[in-house]
């Protein structure tokens, strides 16, 4: 069975300083990695996600994560955060096989911004 | 377009009885998944219907969860004899296909709490 270790519960940072949000994975598959943030008061949104190809993923909004696979990790990174990048994250990830494609998630790991 | 909603946002009910929660998906999308979202256990993965397939219902916790997919479409999940550690916020999230390189759009929740 597959799952998700967020080890950091609550991530406190300074406004344009860099975060890392550290994610870990155990699966006997190869996997399809995801990010969730899920803004105050919000649903649940799609950040970036690793299906295959280039280990370096990026979203829109400066955030990037890295597959490693040796190290089965998902970190998510960004140079110089944001107020509005105050939000719970969330790693998941899927199996690629035909069937359920349910999403095992992490335990989310609350992002505040300190001016 | 519209998203996922659900309803009712918030419900309150009395240990012993019965609710139903309500998601309507994206048109079009023919896979539904819920999660439950709750303190202690982050997000899990509950029942997910793909078309007409027979729905997948590893993750009901428990013979008192039940839920329908009608005309392909709208979701009703059902709770019995509701529990306080069945408070929660209920999640629905649809796809498009069965691939898995399509993303979940989940809806807002319904926070149920049993008094």
């Amino acid at each position: 069975a597959q799952s998700v270790t967020q080890l950091d519960s609550q991530v406190p940072v300074f406004e344009e300083a860099p975060v890392e949000l550290r994610c870990n994975y155990s699966s006997s598959v190869s996997v399809y990695l995801f990010w969730y943030v899920q803004y105050p008061n919000q649903g649940l949104q799609l950040l970036l996600k690793y299906l295959s190809g280039s280990t370096l993923v990026e979203s829109i909004n400066g955030f990037e994560a890295e597959f490693n696979k040796s190290q089965t990790s998902f970190h998510l990174r960004k140079p110089s955060v944001h107020i509005s990048d105050t939000a719970e994250y969330f790693c998941a990830v899927s199996e690629p096989n035909f069937g359920n494609e349910k999403l095992t998630f992490g335990t989310g790991t609350r992002l505040t911004i300190i001016p | 377009g519209a998203g996922v909603s659900q309803s009712p946002s918030n419900k309150v009910t009395e240990k012993g009885k019965d609710v139903e929660l309500r998601c309507d998906p994206i048109s079009g999308h023919t896979a539904l998944y819920w999660y439950r979202q709750s303190l202690g256990q982050g997000l899990e993965f509950l029942i997910y219907f793909q078309g007409n397939s027979a729905p997948d219902k590893s993750g009901l916790p428990s013979d008192r969860f039940s839920a329908e997919r009608t005309g392909g479409s709208v979701s009703t999940l059902t709770i019995q004899r509701t529990q306080q550690e069945d408070s929660a916020v209920y999640l629905c999230a649809s796809s498009s296909s069965y691939l898995k390189t399509d993303e979940q759009y989940f809806g807002p929740g319904t926070r149920l709490t049993v008094t």
